[in-house]
């Protein structure tokens, strides 16, 4: 096992295109999380799935933003119409259903750029 | 609300102790993480309290006041490797997501 893993690592994009990202967290972790990263600043939460199901939302995540993670494995997050404020970095993050800690294991995440 | 704070930069020479401090105020608690976080990369958990106390791990050890709400992390003969921002991440609730801090950027000098 590889770790989570992100595609792509770079995104360039113009204002008002819409882009998806992909996030293929480590096998057999049910809880996968979305942070965006801005530079200086830590990670903010997005959004959370358990299996398939979307469980919570942060009011960071516009109309323009959806998530899914259509068969409880890899997820997807597409931001639609970007901004030049959608610039920053989107980790992904997963962790297994049991565990001691429970913690969260990164990806290395998609930095966009918005022009 | 959720709040956490962290200093924003920290400076110390390879070889010596430094300590990176973090006040926490949360919905709720249920767990508090350290991650590292090199430019660039993903973060990496170094330590997680979830009751008071120090743990240690090899030359890093974490400390938890729930009390208090404040936690420390202390890393014990810095090498130039350990040059990273160091994030302090509160879990609310367990299973769910983290609350990060701003991070604190630590330059560990020759």
């Amino acid at each position: 096992d590889t770790g989570v893993s992100q595609d792509p690592r770079h995104k360039i994009t113009k204002r008002g295109q819409n882009v998806t990202f992909r996030c293929d967290p480590i096998s057999e972790h049910n809880r996968l999380y979305w942070y965006r990263q801005t530079l200086g600043q830590g990670p903010e939460f997005l959004t959370y799935f358990q299996n398939e199901a979307q469980l919570e939302k942060s009011r960071l995540l516009s109309d323009r933003f959806s998530a899914e993670r259509p068969k409880g494995s890899f997820s997807t997050l597409e931001i639609q119409r970007t901004e030049q404020g959608d610039s920053a970095m989107y980790l992904c993050a997963s962790s297994p259903g049991v565990s001691s800690y429970n913690e969260q294991f990164f990806g290395p995440g998609t930095r966009l750029t918005v022009l | 609300g959720q709040n956490i704070d962290q200093p924003t930069e920290m400076t110390a020479t390879e070889g010596a102790i430094v300590q990176i401090n973090c006040t926490y105020q949360t919905s709720g608690f249920n767990g508090l993480f350290w991650y590292q976080q090199h430019a660039g990369e993903a973060p990496t958990f170094l330590s997680y309290n979830v009751l008071d106390g120090l743990e240690e791990k090899g030359r890093f050890s974490s400390f938890l006041s729930r009390s208090k709400g404040y936690s420390y992390l202390l890393l014990k003969e810095l090498q130039m490797k350990d040059s990273a921002s160091y994030l302090c991440a509160v879990r609310p609730v367990y299973g769910q997501n983290f609350v990060f801090g701003p991070g604190t950027r630590l330059s560990v000098l020759p």
